[in-house]
């Protein structure tokens, strides 16, 4: 079946400082991934959609600046959270449709917990 | 893309089967129903979806009504793994700019 992988799983950082996490479709293609956010005991939130070769699309709230969409090939697309701050703190999951399918079906990846002190 | 209404939880005995409802009452007619569901700390995981027609796969079963506005997901042996956050979303298939959203899904813990 389709994988998607998220690195890292783990992540901490100092109050700041900028983080990547990277979303990778390991065995097909994607043209569009995308972004969601999870904070605790919540349901996942649409951060944007990236497509590949164009700017990501944001939701409605969502800083553009504060997180930085990259999606530079097939299968990968990266997510920067730039100056970090505590309240950036949470859990992001990628998910990416897979273009070949004539379903457009969509696939998660296992998710990055971004701790910021 | 329709809105979809969950309990908020659910608990069900090892072993038994799990229902868990979802009414989707505005939906329309090219849109699909999409069971995901959420194990703690880790990304959300297809397990079933259908049109109008109830569905089976080695996963679950998904009961739509004939009108469409509801259905009912079954786990037929629940088991502890199981216990998890379940999605109901309504979600047109094919093509176009759609995006999966998801609702507050039902918590479903499954007893010893």
């Amino acid at each position: 079946g389709a994988v998607v992988s998220q690195h890292p799983s783990r992540v901490i950082c100092k109050s700041g400082t900028s983080v990547k996490i990277e979303c990778r479709s390991l065995d097909f293609q994607a043209t569009t991934m995308f972004w969601y956010r999870q904070f605790p005991k919540k349901s996942l939130m649409l951060m944007a959609t990236s497509n590949e070769g164009s700017k990501a699309t944001y939701e409605q709230g969502v800083e553009k600046d504060k997180f930085l969409i990259n999606h530079a090939s097939l299968t990968l697309s990266t997510l920067t959270v730039t100056s970090a701050h505590p309240e950036d703190s949470s859990f992001y999951i990628c998910s990416a449709r897979d273009r070949t399918s004539g379903t457009y079906e969509q696939y998660f990846g296992p998710g990055t917990r971004l701790t910021v002190t | 893309d329709a809105k979809t209404t969950q309990p908020p939880s659910m608990d069900c005995a090892e072993g038994r089967a799990a229902n868990l409802p979802c009414n989707h009452s505005t939906i329309s007619g090219n849109e699909y129903v999409y069971w995901y569901r959420q194990i703690h700390s880790q990304g959300p995981q297809y397990i079933i979806h259908g049109l109008k027609n109830n569905e089976t796969n080695e996963m679950a079963s998904l009961i739509i009504t004939e009108d469409r506005k509801s259905s009912t997901l079954i786990l037929p042996h629940a088991t502890l793994r199981d216990t998890a956050v379940y999605y109901c979303i309504v979600r047109t298939y094919l093509g176009g700019y759609q995006k999966v959203t998801f609702g507050t899904g039902t918590k479903l813990q499954v007893i010893p």
